[in-house]
């Protein structure tokens, strides 16, 4: 099946700073999603990006299918930025389930 | 709109019992997943529905793990009898056809 790597798999920054997430996956895919999975555990999706870029805010996200990344940037950092970042892609074969990378586990500190 | 509802929030249970979880999606979305997530790992698909139909439970324990949706709408998932490795938050998700999607604040399984 369908691999998805991420790096870095941990960061720890300082509140202000900015960062770049990087999600690699090894084969063709129709679409993306990135995730932000809080310290309560509740999984929020942050951008369904198949191809470009999208903004949202502070954040904003870069799909190159044909090279297989996304990038996920955060610019200035702030506390409630912290958690588990997974991005996601088609597992394959039709469905539209989702492989998920093992997620970068970010921590902001004031 | 009204999120994905899951119940319940946490739930212990001795090995070899069973266990039940509900989800309810948002409204007018046809299409529902239920995963598990292992502590420190990402969500793995157990069973993919759209409307009230099978589309992909190839990576369900059938041996143990059962989940229906009926008329299209509510979920549950059962696991039957339950193993020390189930342990872990079982989240339910929506979405329309293609599009991103939205998760339940996931149930929590602790087998002793």
């Amino acid at each position: 099946g369908i691999q998805v790597e991420q790096s870095p798999p941990d960061l720890i920054l300082q509140e202000g700073a900015n960062s770049t997430l990087r999600c690699n996956f090894s084969d063709s895919v129709n679409n993306l999603q990135w995730f932000h999975q809080n310290p309560w555990g509740q999984l929020i999706n942050l951008f369904y990006i198949p191809s470009g870029t999208k903004q949202n805010g502070r954040l904003s996200a870069t799909t190159v299918a044909t090279e297989r990344y996304s990038l996920l940037y955060i610019s200035s950092s702030q506390t409630t930025d912290s958690g588990v970042y997974f991005c996601a892609v088609p597992s394959g074969g039709g469905a539209d389930g989702l492989t998920f990378g093992k997620g970068t586990h970010l921590i902001i500190q004031p | 709109e009204a999120g994905v509802a899951q119940s319940p929030r946490y739930k212990i249970i001795e090995k070899r019992q069973s266990v039940a979880f509900w989800c309810n999606p948002i409204s007018g979305h046809a299409t529902l997943y239920w995963y598990q997530q292992i502590l420190g790992q990402g969500p793995k698909l157990l069973i993919q529905f759209q409307n009230n139909g099978v589309v992909d439970d190839s990576q369900l324990p059938k041996d143990r793990f059962s989940a229906e949706r009926l008329k299209g709408v509510d979920s549950t998932l059962k696991i039957q009898p339950a193993k020390l490795e189930d342990s872990a938050v079982y989240l339910c998700a929506s979405s329309l056809s293609g599009g991103g999607y939205t998760f339940g604040s996931g149930t929590r399984l602790t087998v002793v």
